[in-house]
């Protein structure tokens, strides 16, 4: 299993353009989940999803949208970047009921994509 | 609002010796705690749960507390090596599994 994937790694942006962030997960999780990280401070949730059709809005959503058509696929769309949205971006997911090797709490992060807005 | 305090300054001990991380909370009454590394460039990976009826959980050579009334939890790395230089997130969560509130890490330096 590849796990949690992100693409891409790094992405430069000029204000007021989009893009669209991907992570794809293959071990079949029903949760998926985006957050920030910025320096000192800890990871903010963006949005979630609780399975294929389900999103909902996290701690600070303002600015993306996501979309979940698959279990494995969801994508972060940044709709008209600001330099405030200048930060790393995970990608993670979870079991809904967990199995023996961890907990259902437990979340498995991709490895981040690095965003510079211009 | 409710708020994670980890110390924000970094940790340097000697190899072979007990590292202490201390994870604070604030206006929550968790379900469970999480504790995660992270190295520079990655992303989170997991290490411990514990549960708000637990008082202790360990994993090989770590171990974690969870205070409910003092509203902390303690994250020790016993005969610590060189190679648990990392950063370590404490994150606290409700019914909810991804529905976690994270801090900002503490960052751990072990030295030879």
């Amino acid at each position: 299993n590849a796990g949690v994937t992100q693409t891409p790694k790094f992405q430069v942006l000029k204000t007021g353009q989009s893009m669209t962030l991907q992570c794809a997960q293959d071990m079949n999780h029903e949760y998926m989940s985006w957050y920030r990280q910025d320096p000192g401070m800890g990871l903010r949730l963006i949005h979630y999803s609780v399975g294929a059709g389900i999103t909902d809005q996290g701690e600070v959503p303002n600015g993306y949208n996501v979309s979940r058509s698959t279990t494995e696929d969801f994508p972060l769309r940044l709709l008209s970047a600001a330099p405030s949205q200048t930060s790393v971006y995970f990608c993670a997911s979870s079991l809904r009921l967990g199995g023996p090797v961890a907990p259902k709490e437990t979340q498995y992060f991709g490895p981040g994509t690095r965003l510079l807005v211009l | 609002s409710q708020k994670i305090e980890q110390n924000s300054e970094a940790l340097n001990i000697q190899e072979g010796k007990t590292a202490t991380l201390t994870c604070n909370y604030t206006n929550y009454s968790p379900a469970y705690l999480q504790w995660y590394r992270q190295d520079p460039g990655r992303g989170p990976v997991f290490l411990l749960l514990i549960r708000e009826n637990e008082k202790e959980k360990r994993k090989e050579r770590l171990k974690v507390t969870f205070d409910t009334t003092l509203k902390q939890s303690l994250f020790h790395i016993t005969a610590s090596q060189p190679a648990d230089s990392a950063t370590y997130l404490c994150a606290l969560g409700g019914t909810g599994g991804f529905k976690t509130i994270f801090g900002a890490g503490t960052r751990l330096f072990v030295k030879a």
